[in-house]
């Protein structure tokens, strides 16, 4: 176990669904992130959170919005998404934004039909 | 939390022998290097680290080196065990930075 848990670990969603993406950190950190893994690309960034305000927002479509409550916890909200959104989401966590080791999550499998 | 049937680079190599996994970077400004491994079922672990004012670096079974001349990084596992099986990322960071990049990963398939 890494301290970092996503949920849930599946999900299969219609493009006009809206779903979220939950992830929750039990290191301390202070920092969050998310990336995508698709067949096609490596790991992409998406989102960075340090001290709960968003650093970074990697040109992620809109359809995808992330929600940081506190350093402990990361949502994904995600709606009307595309087939090609369909991929493994990915949660992080490092002691801080500028820190190097990342702790990851599961991820989280996605199917958009 | 494996790669999505990514068409990754494949090594396989019989279990008790030494691998060698390669990466090659792109930044000439990184000076922080990581390598991760990713089973299935899991998302990626932190493996070894090595800054760039060196050129080695040992852990355990692992040892990165780390050739800044041709931008160039590679992992050897000693005594390749069928746990070590798994798809194997390289990432490079700028120190101060919030960016990690993510090489396109290698798989390893360990032989019994």
């Amino acid at each position: 176990e890494t301290g970092v848990t996503q949920t849930p670990r599946h999900l299969v969603m219609g493009m006009t669904n809206k779903k979220s993406l939950k992830c929750e950190q039990h290191l301390g950190h202070n920092a969050m992130y998310w990336y995508k893994q698709s067949a096609k690309k490596p790991l992409e960034l998406m989102f960075v959170y340090n001290f709960k305000e968003q650093t970074e927002n990697n040109s992620v479509p809109s359809r995808f919005s992330p929600e940081c409550p506190n350093s402990s916890h990361l949502f994904l909200h995600l709606h009307t998404l595309q087939p090609e959104d369909s991929a493994l989401y990915l949660c992080a966590s490092s002691q801080e934004e500028r820190g190097n080791e990342q702790y990851f999550g599961p991820g989280t499998r996605l199917t958009v039909t | 939390g494996e790669s999505v049937g990514l068409h990754l680079p494949t090594l396989s190599v019989q279990e008790g022998d030494n691998s060698i996994i390669n990466c090659a970077y792109s930044n000439s400004a990184s000076d922080y290097f990581i390598w991760y491994k990713q089973e299935s079922g899991k998302g990626p672990q932190f493996i070894i680290d090595i800054r760039s004012n060196m050129d080695k670096r040992q852990g355990q079974r692992v040892t990165v080196l780390l050739n800044k001349t041709v931008k160039h990084l590679s992992l050897q596992i000693a005594a390749t065990q069928p746990g070590d099986s798994a798809v194997y990322f390289c990432a490079e960071k700028e120190t101060g930075g919030f960016k990690t990049i993510f090489g396109a990963g290698t798989r390893l398939f360990v032989k019994a």
